[in-house]
């Protein structure tokens, strides 16, 4: 099973809301990854989880905030965003987070921010 | 620092027809991965193969084959064959072994359209 789901597929938000993106995988990955895409771009790596510690923050506002509470599960929670936040947030897992592995792709949240 | 240049930005055959997706990279490592990813209208990026520095053997997968070409620091993909649901945006990446995190520089990407 190399199955990655993220919740919700769509979301529309308004720039004072609260909400979360969930990631979620059960292939006993231990590296988990979340990317920005916008249209017509590749996918921007944001944050990666190792061992369910964050290891990379790519320089990301904080109004994006990360959170792994089991080697299974990935949040972002989103808050105060702006509308060019406005992409496609793909949550991704590998075995580790050595070079050699592949990443694993959900099939993303489409957020709009109004 | 190391960069994914995929020339082609979008690709159009007719069915049948075989097409190639040309990828072309730069590091100063020695030991490096390169991936290629295709990522269909519904957005999820799909693993399709890996291939690191040290094993130049050309690989063929069904109607899929890639070239890897360390001189030239080339890694292409060709589709034999194309299909409607080869339809798809093809992204090669680049992992560096030394890189903290796995991260992946990606290539900009070629939108392949595959018409019936």
């Amino acid at each position: 099973d190399t199955e990655v789901t993220q919740t919700p597929k769509h979301l529309v938000m308004g720039m004072t809301n609260k909400k979360s993106l969930k990631c979620e995988q059960h292939m006993g990955h231990r590296a988990m990854y979340w990317y920005k895409q916008k249209a017509k771009k590749p996918p921007e790596l944001m944050f990666v989880y190792s061992y369910e510690k964050l290891s990379i923050n790519e320089s990301v506002p904080s109004r994006f905030s990360p959170e792994c509470p089991n080697s299974s599960l990935l949040n972002l929670h989103l808050h105060a965003l702006q509308p060019e936040d406005s992409a496609l947030y793909l949550c991704a897992s590998s075995l580790t987070s050595g070079a050699s592995y592949e990443q694993y792709f959900g099939p993303g949240t489409r957020l709009t921010v109004t | 620092a190391q960069k994914v240049t995929q020339a082609q930005t979008e690709i159009s055959v007719v069915e049948k027809e075989d097409v190639t997706l040309d990828c072309v990279y730069e590091t100063r490592d020695t030991t490096y991965y390169l991936f290629w990813y295709k990522q269909p209208p519904s957005g999820e990026l799909v693993f399709l193969i890996r291939r690191n520095s040290f094993d130049e053997q050309n690989e063929i997968s069904g109607r899929y084959s890639w070239n890897f070409q360390k001189s030239t620091s080339s890694f292409n993909f060709t589709i034999t064959a194309s299909q409607v649901v080869d339809s798809a945006v093809y992204f090669c990446a680049l992992s560096e072994v030394y890189n903290a995190g796995n991260m992946l520089t990606f290539g900009g990407g070629t939108r392949l359209m595959v018409k019936p």
